[in-house]
């Protein structure tokens, strides 16, 4: 299976704060990656696919890059409604594969 | 509206079986990919198993053997029969839709989850 590995685990910030979250995978998956947000208590949502295209209804302060092996998900300005969890998922692979997650929390 | 609604969670002793269900409305489940994705107490997601649409499944080694995923296009729902239960099986089982996003597989639709606690 490919494993996913986030950095970092979680991270305190402010609002207003740049915020970049890191996602490896243990081989390479090309552009395969995407992104999901998840609030206490609330199912997941996706955030990105194919590593850098927004879901609809995403605001652009959300941004992803990245391919091969390393992507990042970045949130160039956060708000207070961006405190949650947030996974990486590769769809590389039939064997779907989450990353372990990063918490956003306020600082 | 699409939308995912699931059941049939609960507190079940190790080595029993249960079935969740997940109700679909707005699209037919015949013609999507649709998985099941769990996620044990304080613990990061972890895919468990799909559906395609031509009927074929694959499911995640953690529960290959004792866990099945079937569809119902009358009843327009996905199930998730899960024998042999084990503690480690604890968790809050989300049903999802897969859906192409240009060249991958992205789950975007989700339910609001059902809760499964196995222990004695």
């Amino acid at each position: 299976d490919i494993q996913m590995t986030q950095s970092p685990s979680s991270l305190s910030a402010s609002v207003g704060d740049r915020v970049t979250i890191t996602c490896r995978a243990s081989q390479s998956i090309s552009s395969y990656l995407n992104w999901y947000q998840q609030k206490p208590g609330k199912a997941p949502e996706l955030l990105i696919y194919a590593t850098s295209t927004l879901q609809n209804g995403v605001p652009s302060r959300f941004s992803g890059s990245g391919s091969g092996t390393d992507f990042t998900l970045t949130i160039s300005s956060l708000q207070p409604e961006d405190f949650a969890t947030y996974y990486c998922q590769q769809s590389y692979s039939t064997l779907w594969t989450f990353g372990q997650g990063t918490k956003v929390e306020i600082k | 509206e699409v939308q995912l609604v699931e059941s049939g969670g609960g507190l079940i002793q190790p080595g029993g079986s249960l079935r969740l269900s997940c109700a679909a409305s707005g699209f037919a489940v015949s013609g999507s990919y649709m998985s099941w994705v769990r996620q044990a107490p304080g613990k990061g997601l972890e895919w468990v198993s799909v559906i395609y649409s031509g009927g074929t499944t694959l499911h995640a080694d953690s529960v290959k053997g004792r866990f099945t995923i079937s569809r119902d296009s009358s009843e327009n729902a996905v199930y998730l029969q899960m024998n042999s239960l084990r503690d480690e099986d604890t968790a809050v089982y989300y049903c999802a839709k897969v859906s192409r996003k240009y060249y991958l597989d992205a789950f975007d639709i989700w339910g609001q989850g059902t809760m499964v606690t196995v222990s004695s």
